[in-house]
């Protein structure tokens, strides 16, 4: 079946480790992002790629860093200079970035100790 | 002023109520506009899209209001599995902007 997969699922941390989420989609689409979703916050962008080698920053982006190497992955680390990575992390994926609907993977929740 | 902004709720209906979501956005060149559905610890999934001439799906109603800068979207006949989180969504150049959603219980 198509989708977006996102993995893990469910992710421990300590704090100051960096920590890498993982996001593949075979929809053969060309843009991907990623969100973050905190209780009463809605969903914040964090960073977008509309082609394979190019990313932009979104709204959020201190203490995360990605890569777009390959047209179906769009991993996120978030790093150890987020000050409160404790979230819910959503990846997407739409045909043509810009104006199409986004389709998402089921999400990674990551918690800090 | 926010981009997309939303009553958060709770509404809280009766199976087989009407019940009326609103959304207002920000950015006046905004071309796409979106309901998604989002159930507790859940990625949001699609509802349905917004045309500038309203559409309709079963018994979901979504329509655009361009000149005051909002959508809604219309829920006839509440049934139980409605209960979820409604986030609507428009497009800011190259992402889709959220708003913060709408909680709503339909009880028996």
């Amino acid at each position: 079946d198509g989708g977006i997969t996102q993995s893990p699922k469910y992710l421990f941390r300590k704090e100051g480790q960096n920590v890498t989420l993982s996001c593949e989609q075979n929809l053969n689409h060309d843009a991907m992002y990623w969100y973050r979703q905190d209780p009463g916050q809605g969903l914040r962008l964090i960073y977008y790629s509309q082609i394979v080698n190019d990313f932009q920053k979104g709204d959020i982006a201190e203490g995360y860093s990605v890569s777009r190497e390959k047209k179906e992955s769009f991993p996120l680390t978030v790093t150890s200079a987020q000050k409160n990575p404790t979230a819910f992390y959503l990846c997407a994926s739409s045909l043509t970035g810009g104006t199409g609907e986004l389709f998402f993977g089921e999400g990674s929740r990551l918690t800090v100790l | 002023r926010k981009e997309v902004e939303q009553d958060p709720g709770p509404f809280n209906v009766p199976e087989g109520a009407t019940v009326a979501f609103n959304c207002t956005y920000s950015n006046s060149a905004s071309q796409s506009f979106f309901w998604y559905r989002q159930d507790c610890r859940k990625e949001p999934k699609l509802l349905m899209s917004v045309y500038s001439s309203g559409n309709e799906d079963g018994r979901f109603t979504a329509q655009l209001n361009r000149a005051s800068q909002y959508i809604s979207l219309l829920i006839r006949d509440s049934k139980l599995s409605d209960s979820a989180t409604y986030l609507c969504a428009v497009n800011s150049g190259y992402a889709l902007n959220f708003g913060k959603g709408t909680s709503l219980l339909v009880t028996p």
